[in-house]
């Protein structure tokens, strides 16, 4: 039982490149989130998928697009890279019984932009 | 908008020793507050959460916790602390979402330092 699985788990771009963090689990949970950690800030919500087929605007989503592929998978796409963007992004999600469960975090993507 | 608040970025403690990692909060209606834990190069791991309910909460690892209302804080404490207990602590309030799930607020953190 893998729990929540991020890929990549490091990445340098170039500013103005592009690409897409990958997030899946296999815990059968409706919810997932990408959030964004940067030192001495604590975690950020970037963006939320309460269920399949929403997605919604967390507190810091501007550079960022997200896609609920299906149930299981929910990914973070970076049009173009900026610096700024440099972090650990970390994607989470929690079950369906009541809204008090708590999150399941994945291990990360540490992302550096030059 | 809800928010916590960490006011210590670091603890130090001995081994063996009680330790506290302190949490205050702000919430409009009733709180729903979570503890998670971070070792280095690993997501967060979930400790323990405050509903509704007895004011000390206990969860993983022989961590718990103290909810007050009137201090409007949530503590994290444990009796005898490990070295191994050494990590970044944050403190989580939730807010309510139309769909369900539940969208979390964190605090800034706090480093856990246990020392021999």
């Amino acid at each position: 039982n893998a729990g929540v699985t991020q890929t990549p788990k490091f990445q340098v771009l170039k500013t103005g490149q592009s690409m897409t963090l990958q997030c899946a689990q296999d815990m059968n949970h409706n919810s997932m989130y990408w959030y964004r950690q940067d030192p001495g800030m604590g975690l950020r919500l970037i963006y939320y998928s309460a269920s399949e087929g929403t997605t919604d605007k967390g507190e810091v989503p501007n550079g960022y697009n997200v896609s609920r592929l299906n149930k299981r998978e929910f990914s973070l796409r970076l049009e173009s890279a900026a610096p700024s963007q440099t972090s650990v992004y970390f994607c989470a999600s929690s079950g369906e019984r009541g809204r008090n469960q708590p999150q399941h975090f994945g291990d990360g993507t540490r992302l550096s932009i030059l | 908008a809800q928010s916590v608040a960490q006011p210590e970025d670091q603890v130090n403690v001995a081994e063996g020793n009680p330790l506290t990692v302190k949490c205050t909060y702000s919430v409009s209606g009733n709180p729903y507050l979570f503890w998670y834990v971070q070792y280095p190069n690993r997501g967060l791991q979930f400790l323990l959460k405050y509903i509704t309910g007895d004011n000390l909460v206990k969860g993983s690892y022989g961590f718990e916790a103290e909810f007050n209302k009137s201090q409007t804080s949530f503590h994290l404490k444990k009796p005898s602390a490990l070295v191994s207990d050494s990590a970044l602590y944050f403190c989580a309030v939730r807010d309510e979402i139309t769909g369900g799930g539940n969208k979390l607020t964190f605090g800034t953190g706090t480093q856990l330092k246990v020392e021999l």
